[in-house]
């Protein structure tokens, strides 16, 4: 089975500080891992995704799969960045469904 | 503005009472997806679609059901509410089986009394 975790369901950080969201996963092959995210009164959205090693608003995430991590990480946080963040997991092999974490609650102190 | 419309946004039902969400999407995505978003539980599979005229159960399918007439509609009925099934409920599509992004509709907040 798949499983995403998200250890935080809080995270406040002060503008201009690191963010760091942590993500782990578990799966017996190779997963590709997503970042979502809900604005306040918008759409969960994508925010990014590993396999296009991309740097989204700031945000980049690196998949290490020796410790079963995808953490999401800006080095500078702003007031925009307050938001639901959730990871994701989609398996390969006719499991093409997405497994999502349980969130975490950014919020940026100004 | 191409995407995915949720009806209702929000419905207070009573317990015992029979209740359909609608989602309509218009960008010819094949795959649709019902989610439920509970805190401290995130979002978790309710049911899905790969393509028109096939379902398939997910996390969480017990009350629920669904169906895919055609690839545009997803409708989501509760036959029976009951309280633990208030929540807040997204649809979603994706592309190509479900290979792409998830595109997600604005929800639907329902509260069963």
């Amino acid at each position: 089975a798949q499983r995403v975790t998200q250890p935080e369901k809080l995270l406040s950080v002060f503008k201009g500080a690191p963010v760091e969201l942590k993500c782990n996963y578990s799966y017996s092959g190779s997963p590709e891992l997503f970042w979502y995210v809900q604005y306040s009164r918008q759409r969960l959205q994508l925010l990014l995704r590993h396999i296009s090693r991309e740097s989204i608003k700031g945000f980049t995430a690196d998949l290490n799969k020796g410790e079963t991590s995808f953490h999401l990480k800006k080095p500078f946080a702003q007031e925009e960045d307050s938001a639901m963040y959730y990871c994701a997991l989609r398996g390969f092999g006719g499991n093409e469904k997405l497994t999502f974490g349980t969130g975490t609650r950014l919020t940026i102190i100004p | 503005i191409a995407g995915i419309t949720q009806a209702p946004t929000s419905q207070i039902l009573a317990a015992g009472r029979r209740m359909t969400l609608r989602c309509t999407q218009d960008m010819r995505h094949n795959a649709m997806y019902w989610y439920r978003q509970d805190l401290g539980l995130g979002l978790r599979l309710i049911h899905y679609s790969n393509t028109a005229g096939t379902t398939g159960k997910g996390e969480v399918p017990d009350g629920y059901s669904v169906s895919r007439a055609n690839t545009d509609d997803f409708p989501l009925t509760l036959a029976s509410a009951v309280p633990s099934q208030t929540s807040v409920y997204f649809c979603a599509s994706s592309d190509r089986r479900g290979q792409e992004k998830l595109f997600f509709g604005s929800g639907t907040q329902l509260s069963v009394l």
